[in-house]
């Protein structure tokens, strides 16, 4: 149980196009989902936390028009990259907590490697 | 804020031998602490927790750590390591009342060698 996906686990966009990335929670409803992301050889930054039903609240310095983020169900979380550049370029990783069994864990997915071109 | 320092960045061991992996936190009020493994292009496993309780926790795969509240310390600790074990590990402290935030150390790769 607590199964977290994430899609696509990998994708190449040109400079100045927009990215979606999906994070479900498969089994179990997320009230609050967390997006990081992480530099090569770097550890996990945490760039912001979805709460269901509300506004996303962003970590210091990440800029909220450019990495936009919706939590629109308890199983749905999306991370948008806007007019990606090459510094965009980074592993995203996602993780999900419950509001039931196991409320002090993150449960994360596999990650979605982004490169811009 | 909330800290967490990882004092090695990598540690090569040979098989079946022992190995810890440190980690140091810093902060102001009280905390749960975890470990996570990463494998190449994976996301993150978790290990272990400590959240109240015992200070000698054991997680999965062999793996146990001990928070040291007056060293501020949750080392990591399996005392016999397989190949398989080779991977990036994380420490990780959640603040108590934080909603469950995490702050991660910076990793040590760990390198189990034949």
């Amino acid at each position: 149980g607590a199964v977290v996906s994430q899609h696509p686990s990998r994708v190449i966009c040109k400079s100045g196009t927009s990215v979606k990335i999906e994070c479900r929670s498969l089994d179990f409803q997320a009230t609050t989902m967390f997006w990081y992301r992480q530099f090569p050889k770097k550890s996990l930054m945490l760039m912001a936390t979805s709460n269901e039903g509300s506004k996303a609240t962003y970590e210091q310095g990440v800029e909220k028009d450019k990495f936009l983020i919706n939590h629109a169900s308890l199983t749905l979380s999306t991370l948008t990259v806007t007019s990606a550049h090459p510094e965009d370029s980074s592993f995203y990783i996602c993780s999900a907590k419950s509001s039931g069994r196991a409320r002090h864990e993150q449960f994360f997915g596999p990650g979605t490697r982004l490169t811009v071109l | 804020a909330q800290s967490v320092t990882q004092l090695d960045s990598q540690v090569p061991v040979f098989e079946e031998a022992p190995v810890e992996l440190r980690c140091n936190y810093s902060s102001s009020v009280s905390v749960y602490l975890f470990w996570y493994v990463q494998y190449p292009n994976q996301g993150l496993q978790l290990l272990l927790k400590y959240l109240s309780g015992s200070t000698l926790v054991k997680g999965i795969n062999g793996f146990e750590a001990e928070f040291n509240k007056s060293q501020t310390s949750f080392h990591l600790r399996k005392p016999s390591v397989h190949i398989s074990d080779t991977a990036e590990y994380f420490c990780a402290v959640s603040e108590v009342g934080s909603n469950y935030k995490l702050t991660f150390g910076k990793g040590t790769l760990l390198t189990v060698n034949p």
